[in-house]
């Protein structure tokens, strides 16, 4: 059965700093990933998928993510954190067999420090 | 402007009543979904549907029940059988239901007991 954990409920880093979310994932068949952001109150927005094209992935707003099939892991990252960065991000991960539906971790909420 | 649209922002439910959480698509997506969202839980799915007049229920149904009359509308009803149904709603749809289609979200519905 599919199943994402994602390390760390809350991280918190400096302004400029390196941002990294963890998100490790269960799959019994190739899967396809992907990275949501929340800002409070509002829907999710899609950051990046990964759908087996390419192992890194570019998204919006800075961010990117690498595919490890060997540490099953797609973990978030940007460079240079912004204050404008803070926000819940959430790893989710495509439900096996035929159907489009997806598992999400429980999400971390990143805080940006000036 | 293309989009999901969920109505109200807010809605309060009264013991032993059923309440009705809104979702319209113009984006003319096959496919669409009911998600509930708890502090800490991630996004669990409730219901989803493929196609008109068609829906299968999701991980947690119980207390749920939707229709899917017409293909830009998702109406979720609470009913009063869901005992704690606090929560954040969140709708979504994709183009079609398929493995590597990105779910775009609407802002949500927050639910609160009175």
């Amino acid at each position: 059965a599919q199943s994402v954990t994602q390390l760390g409920s809350h991280v918190s880093v400096s302004e400029g700093a390196l941002v990294l979310l963890r998100c490790n994932y269960s799959s019994s068949v190739p899967p396809y990933l992907f990275w949501y952001v929340q800002y409070p109150n509002q829907g999710l927005q899609l950051l990046l998928k990964y759908t087996s094209a390419a192992t890194l992935v570019k998204g919006i707003n800075g961010f990117e993510a690498e595919f490890k099939k060997s540490e099953t892991s797609f973990h978030l990252t940007k460079p240079s954190a912004h204050m404008s960065d803070a926000a819940e991000y959430f790893c989710a991960v495509t439900r096996g067999g035929s159907q489009g539906n997806l598992i999400f971790g429980k999400g971390t909420k990143l805080s940006v420090k000036p | 402007d293309g989009g999901i649209t969920q109505s109200p922002k807010y809605l309060f439910r009264k013991e032993g009543q059923n309440v009705t959480l809104s979702c319209e698509q113009n984006l003319n997506h096959d496919a669409m979904y009911w998600y509930r969202q708890d502090p800490g839980q991630g996004l669990r799915l409730i219901y989803y549907s493929q196609i008109v007049n068609d829906f299968q229920k999701g991980d947690i149904a119980e207390g749920y029940s939707v229709s899917r009359e017409k293909k830009e509308s998702f109406p979720l009803t609470v009913t009063s059988a869901q005992k704690n149904p606090t929560a954040f709603y969140l709708c979504a749809s994709s183009a079609r239901r398929a493995l590597q289609e990105t779910q775009y979200f609407g802002p949500g519905t927050r639910l609160l007991v009175l």
